[in-house]
């Protein structure tokens, strides 16, 4: 069975203070590793995918990276408005679905 | 840019009741899923459709059904809602190919009484 599992369970940093999310899984053949950010009360908003160990994207403050057995989100002088949950997920074998940690709760202080 | 829409961002339904939420793509996306979020549990998949009229389950296929009788729209229904079905329900999309990223909707927030 798929698992994905993210530490830690919650962040809270200073305005400009950067850090890392992990996020650790265990799969058989990895199809993709998807990074979205949660609003409360709202839909998860797709940030990043990821196919290969090595790979990065990015995108503003934020940067997403893949080895075999884990990602990481790291968040380069976060601001305010950066808090938010922060959700990995992943897509294996024959599956279509998702499977989903538990998220992480980014709470960036001004 | 990819848009999901569902019916209603909050429904309050009695226990028994048949209700019905719906959720249109406009991105002409061949895959469509339903998920419940709830504290604790994360998301779980309840439902998902790769064509038109087509469905397989996901993990928690009990107690619901779905319909998709055009590529744009996916339905799912709650038979006889039940209070454990108040929850987070999230709409995806994303196209055929394994692997693609998922596209969600808002969600609607169901509380059944």
């Amino acid at each position: 069975e798929d698992q994905v599992t993210q530490s830690p369970e919650a962040l809270r940093l200073q305005e400009g203070e950067s850090s890392s999310l992990n996020c650790s899984y265990t799969v058989s053949g990895l199809r993709g590793l998807f990074w979205y950010r949660q609003d409360p009360g709202k839909g998860p908003e797709f940030l990043f995918t990821l196919y290969s160990a090595g790979e990065e994207k990015e995108k503003e403050r934020l940067k997403a990276t893949l080895t075999k057995k884990e990602s990481f989100l790291h968040i380069t002088a976060p601001k305010p408005e950066d808090s938010a949950t922060y959700l990995c997920a992943v897509i294996a074998g024959s599956n279509y679905k998702l499977t989903f940690g538990k998220g992480t709760l980014l709470t960036v202080n001004p | 840019d990819v848009k999901v829409t569902q019916s209603s961002r909050y429904l309050v339904k009695r226990t028994g009741e048949k209700v019905f939420l719906e959720c249109v793509q406009d991105m002409d996306h061949e895959n469509m899923f339903w998920y419940r979020q709830d504290p604790g549990l994360g998301l779980r998949l309840i439902y998902f459709s790769y064509d038109v009229k087509m469905k397989e389950k996901g993990d928690i296929p009990e107690g619901y059904s779905v319909s998709r009788e055009k590529k744009e729209r996916f339905s799912l229904i709650l038979e006889s809602a039940s209070t454990n079905q108040t929850s987070m329900y999230l709409c995806a999309s994303s196209l055929w190919r394994r692997g693609s990223e998922q596209y969600f909707g808002p969600g609607t927030r169901l509380t059944v009484t």
